[in-house]
């Protein structure tokens, strides 16, 4: 069983309005949460990354949430673009560790 | 650009042919690593690298895979008589040494394999 599990594996959203990712992990022990932004056909890119002490976290209009008790996760997408059409993917790395464990990505698409 | 850079993007073989791919890591980069994803899937693991040492490789890293970083820097991925089931992005990334939480592994723009 994956111990990253994401929700919902896609949606399809109107520009300009918000949406809301998530990310359940079972990982332990626990050192950060990394959302990644990948772009169709290309690498993904890291958007913002949490460690145990941090419950939130911005990057423009990407605002990230971790509840490290209940082991959950989300991504938040403000007044969506459309080059905010990608597959968001959820990474949590375990301390001690160089393994990152993935989940199966959220697939975004944004139309006008 | 400093990134990390993979060639070909993309490549189409037929199956029972070999292919190999490359990635530059960023220059500083001591550690490497390959991951193939699938689609609708996120990254798979597939090997890993610390200088030129190959410190560890997954089970889905078959006798047909071969990884290298001779001289700890550049490194090649080689698949032997490809199969279908190949058919995937194989992603490559660097990062620092083990350390500070923070240490990201900077991902490269992958390659695309199809096999015929």
């Amino acid at each position: 069983k994956n111990q990253v599990e994401q929700s919902p594996q896609s949606l399809i959203i109107l520009e300009g309005k918000n949406c809301t990712l998530q990310c359940n992990y079972t990982v332990s022990p626990f050192s950060n949460l990394r959302w990644y932004k990948q772009d169709t056909g290309r690498g993904p890119v890291s958007l913002t990354i949490m460690t145990f002490s941090e419950n939130t976290k911005s990057n423009g209009r990407y605002t990230a949430t971790l509840d490290a008790d209940t082991k959950q996760s989300s991504l938040h997408i403000t007044a969506s673009q459309l080059s905010d059409s990608a597959s968001y993917i959820c990474v949590v790395r375990r301390s001690n560790d160089y393994k990152l464990s993935f989940g199966a990505g959220t697939t975004v698409t944004v139309r006008a | 650009d400093t990134g990390v850079s993979q060639n070909p993007r993309h490549k189409i073989t037929k199956r029972g042919q070999n292919v190999t791919f490359r990635c530059d890591p960023i220059s500083e980069h001591n550690r490497l690593y390959w991951y193939r994803q699938t689609l609708g899937q996120g990254p798979e693991f597939l090997t890993y690298f610390q200088n030129e040492a190959q410190l560890e490789k997954s089970r889905l890293l078959s006798d047909r895979f071969s990884a290298e970083r001779p001289k700890g820097s550049f490194s090649t991925l080689e698949i032997q008589r490809t199969e279908q089931g190949d058919s995937a992005m194989y992603l490559c990334a660097s990062s620092l040494p083990l350390g500070p939480s923070y240490n990201e592994q900077f991902f490269g723009p992958g390659t695309r394999l199809t096999v015929l």
